[in-house]
């Protein structure tokens, strides 16, 4: 099934740990990016990648790390998770052209306690 | 700044008509997005509006004033599936997406 794939679907992380998400997409697309999403404060962006080896800071880019390393894979890392990274976690894929908008993954909901 | 503006909660009747509204403020402009978001899933794409005007596409239309730095989202013949979380984005210079809040669709039968 073509799409993006994201895991952990959940996960509870304690304080101070290392974390990383993975998102993979089998659509060939460009760019990709991390979103997380707030009650209340809609969808912000982490990070972006534009074309598999370049990276590029979102709005609330502090405490979060990325790679893109091929076309298909687009991991983010927490290095020291802290409660207030508690969110759920979108990855999300486009093609190039404006008009098509953003695939989406599942998304991972992810509680730091 | 860059900013997105659309109701927070919305309530409407099963079978009526509902129009969601977003203004925005961006730096540049690049088209427009409407996604839909049912709890606890992914957005997903309904429409996206570059030019002016209105499209069409089934039950959902979508109108663009760029002059007005307006949109509109109309649903109708709502049905209870409609029950949603409706995100209005717009495509800035840098070709980012700028995300609304989102506005919580209430289907009531």
């Amino acid at each position: 099934i073509a799409g993006i794939t994201q895991a952990p679907t959940s996960q509870i992380l304690a304080a101070g740990r290392r974390m990383t998400l993975r998102c993979t997409q089998d659509m060939r697309h460009n760019a990709m990016y991390w979103y997380r999403q707030d009650l209340g404060l809609g969808l912000r962006l982490i990070h972006y990648s534009n074309t598999a080896g370049t990276t590029g800071k979102g709005e609330v880019p502090d405490g979060y790390s990325v790679s893109r390393a091929n076309t298909d894979d687009f991991p983010l890392t927490l290095a020291s998770a802290v409660p207030s990274q508690t969110s759920v976690y979108f990855c999300a894929s486009s093609e190039t052209g404006e008009q098509y908008g953003y695939t989406f993954g599942s998304g991972t909901r992810l509680t730091v306690v | 700044g860059q900013n997105i503006d659309q109701p927070t909660e919305m309530t409407a009747t099963e079978g009526a008509i509902v129009q969601i509204n977003c203004t925005y403020q961006t730096s540049g402009f690049n088209g427009l997005f409407w996604y839909q978001q049912h709890a606890g899933e992914a957005p997903t794409f309904l429409s996206y509006n570059v030019l002016d005007g209105l499209e069409e596409k089934g039950r959902f239309s979508s109108f663009l004033s760029r002059s007005k730095g307006y949109s509109y989202l109309l649903l109708k013949e709502l049905q209870m599936k409609d029950s949603a979380s409706y995100l209005c984005a717009v495509m800035d210079s840098n070709y980012q997406l700028i995300w609304g809040a989102g506005t919580k669709l209430i289907i009531k039968p």
